[in-house]
């Protein structure tokens, strides 16, 4: 079985500041580790992926995630966050027939 | 290229009442699945299917049904709505290696009263 653990429902940081929401997975296979960003009443979006390939990932909007398999963890990051960052985010783990989530981490930005 | 779309966008129902959410995808990807988004729980996984014919259960299936006779359709079936299926439904259609990456729709928000 897979499942993912995502550390702090809530996270609030200051515009400009550093980004890192919490992902941990538990996984009997190699897993494959997405995270995913939803803004209000919006469907979920794809911000970046690993699938076995290079161990950091770069995504969308400046964000990017390092698969650490010793911590077995999938840790998301965001060098300076933007007011537009704000939004719900998403770990999820899968490849098998179906996809896994963790309940999500708010992130709030202060100006 | 429309993606993944659901219908309706938003649905209240009483208690009892059945209805059926429509999803359908054009991207002729064989894995499709219903989730459903509950505050302070992420998604949680209902059914899915691995191609035409082809459905079983996830995570929360109780409640619900699907079939899939097409590639293209998935619908979800509430056969006996309760207002603990009050939620906010997604579907999604996954692409195959080595990506298996996955698209989902804009989302239906059902109510049960």
């Amino acid at each position: 079985a897979q499942s993912v653990t995502q550390l702090g429902s809530h996270v609030s940081v200051s515009e400009g500041a550093l980004v890192l929401l919490r992902c941990n997975y538990s996984s009997s296979v190699p897993p494959y580790l997405f995270w995913y960003v939803q803004y209000p009443n919006q469907g979920l979006q794809l911000l970046l992926k690993y699938t076995s390939a290079a161990t950091l990932v770069k995504g969308i909007n400046g964000f990017e995630a390092e698969f650490k398999k010793s911590e077995t963890s999938f840790h998301l990051t965001k060098p300076s966050a933007h007011m537009s960052d704000a939004a719900e985010y998403f770990c999820a783990v899968s490849p098998n027939n179906d996809m896994r989530f963790g309940a999500g981490t708010r992130l709030t930005v202060k100006p | 290229n429309a993606g993944v779309t659901q219908t309706p966008k938003f649905q209240v129902l009483k208690t009892g009442q059945s209805m059926t959410l429509q999803c359908a995808q054009d991207m002729n990807h064989e894995y499709m699945s219903w989730y459903r988004q509950d505050p302070g729980m992420g998604l949680r996984l209902i059914h899915y299917s691995v191609g035409a014919g082809i459905t079983d259960q996830g995570e929360v299936p109780n409640g619900y049904n699907v079939s899939r006779s097409t590639t293209e359709d998935f619908p979800l079936r509430l056969l006996s709505a309760a207002p603990s299926q009050t939620s906010v439904y997604f579907c999604a259609s996954r692409s195959g290696s080595p990506t298996y990456e996955q698209y989902f729709g804009p989302g239906t928000r059902l109510t049960v009263t």
